[in-house]
């Protein structure tokens, strides 16, 4: 079974700053994808980030990028120069390439400050 | 840009009646997918289709929840009765395949209170 686990339940930062979210899974597929989602307070799940198991590199949109470690199943979500706007959940999830649905993690609460 | 809609947006209904919700996929996305979100929680499967068929509805309690894509487009889920435990997010998503790579695309959402 995939699991996915999200241990920091709230992070703050200040505008500009970068920050790091962190994401750890477990799996015994071979060939899998993870993926980040953000959840402002209006409820809505936005895709922001998406890393297959066999990508050589790790994958960036944007100001966002993902830091992944396959020997240490960790699939960090790295945010650059925060803004005020990025304030939501954050949701790392796994899929395996047999098509079956996300399972998320409990998701990371990020607070961003003037 | 297409997105997914789902109808209502919010919900309030009283224990043991019954109460359906309603998504749109993005046009051409095969598969669609319903999760409940409790509060605090991250979304959880309840069902998948694959065109109009369902390919996983482990996760749902079938003594008193339904889903249907009659013609492989719209769906409908169905709760009859509501439970009080029943309040929660109801979010659906499509995308184009059921392949894990292909990205899921997620509706705003029903906001469920069951009184």
């Amino acid at each position: 079974a995939q699991k996915i686990t999200q241990t920091q339940p709230g992070m703050f930062v200040q505008e500009k700053e970068a920050v790091t979210l962190d994401c750890t899974y477990d799996t015994s597929d071979p060939s899998y994808g993870l993926f980040w989602y953000k959840q402002p307070s209006s409820g809505e799940m936005i895709f922001l980030i998406y890393q297959g198991s066999y990508d050589q590199q790790n994958a960036t949109e944007g100001r966002y990028s993902l830091n992944f470690q396959k020997a240490r199943k960790s699939a960090n979500l790295v945010i650059s120069a925060s803004q005020l706007g990025d304030s939501a959940m954050y949701f790392c999830a796994i899929s395996n390439q047999a098509g079956t649905a996300l399972i998320f993690g409990k998701g990371t609460t990020l607070s961003v400050s003037s | 840009e297409a997105e997914v809609a789902q109808s209502p947006r919010y919900k309030i209904t009283e224990k043991s009646q019954a109460v359906a919700f309603w998504c749109d996929p993005i046009s051409g996305h095969a598969t669609l997918y319903w999760y409940r979100q409790i509060l605090g929680q991250g979304p959880e499967l309840l069902v998948q289709f694959q065109d109009e068929s369902v390919v996983d509805d482990s996760q749902l309690p079938k003594d008193r929840f339904s889903a249907e894509r009659l013609k492989g487009v719209d769906s409908t889920l169905k709760i009859q009765p509501a439970e009080l435990g029943d309040s929660a997010m109801y979010l659906c998503a499509s995308s184009l395949s059921d392949k894990g790579s292909y990205e899921q695309y997620f509706g705003p959402g029903t906001r469920l209170t069951v009184t």
